[in-house]
């Protein structure tokens, strides 16, 4: 079955170090891969997305994520944390020859402490 | 300002009570989808349409309608709600085309008592 994980429900760190949210996907063929973030009380924003290319991404608000096709994993990354990154992040895995099978990860809620 | 537009945000109702959640979208979107979001199951698909008069069932279909009328517009209609459709609603939009990531709406709180 197709399918989208991220392993961590919750993710903690300290604000200035370095963030990883997990996500591993199961979604045959050359799938699209997508990051967004919710804050409260707010839809889904789109963060960066992979189609093509190096396989380093660069999005909004400093994150970046790196896909890895021999994992079929597509971590996202920031350099130094801040307070104002708290959120909830959901990975997605678009098909390309399907697009309407649109496949999202159940989430992570990263905490960034001061 | 590009955006798909929901409403209501909060709404709380019976059970029974047939409701409409509007959903419009100002981008010329072809692709338009509903999701509900649940605590520990993410995002799971209830409708969708790939344009107008073309609608199919995604993941979670029971107990849901829609229509799409108007390229703008994909109202979703809980005909006879139920507590089990307390949930957060999200529409989403997008082109046709795979290497699109959604526009999603600001959601709307349902609570079904």
């Amino acid at each position: 079955a197709q399918s989208v994980a991220q392993p961590e429900d919750q993710v903690n760190v300290a604000e200035g170090n370095p963030l990883t949210v997990k996500c591993t996907y199961s979604v045959s063929g050359n799938p699209y891969l997508f990051w967004y973030v919710q804050y409260p009380n707010r839809g889904l924003q789109f963060l960066l997305k992979y189609i093509t290319g190096d396989n380093l991404v660069k999005g909004s608000y400093g994150f970046e994520a790196e896909f890895n096709k021999s994992q079929t994993s597509f971590h996202l990354k920031k350099p130094s944390a801040l307070v104002s990154d708290s959120a909830l992040y959901f990975c997605a895995v678009r098909d390309r020859y399907n697009f309407n099978k649109f496949y999202f990860g159940s989430g992570t809620k990263l905490n960034v402490k001061p | 300002e590009a955006q798909v537009t929901q409403n209501p945000r909060y709404l709380i109702t019976v059970t029974g009570k047939k409701l409409t959640v509007t959903c419009s979208q100002n981008m010329n979107h072809e692709y338009m989808s509903w999701y509900r979001q649940d605590p520990g199951l993410g995002l799971r698909q209830i409708y969708y349409s790939m344009n107008v008069e073309v609608t199919d069932k995604g993941d979670v279909p029971e107990g849901y309608k829609v229509s799409r009328k108007e390229k703008r517009n994909f109202p979703l209609i809980l005909e006879s709600p139920s507590p089990n459709q307390t949930s957060l609603y999200f529409c989403a939009s997008s082109p046709l085309s795979a290497n699109y990531g959604y526009t999603f709406g600001s959601g709307t709180r349902l609570t079904v008592v």
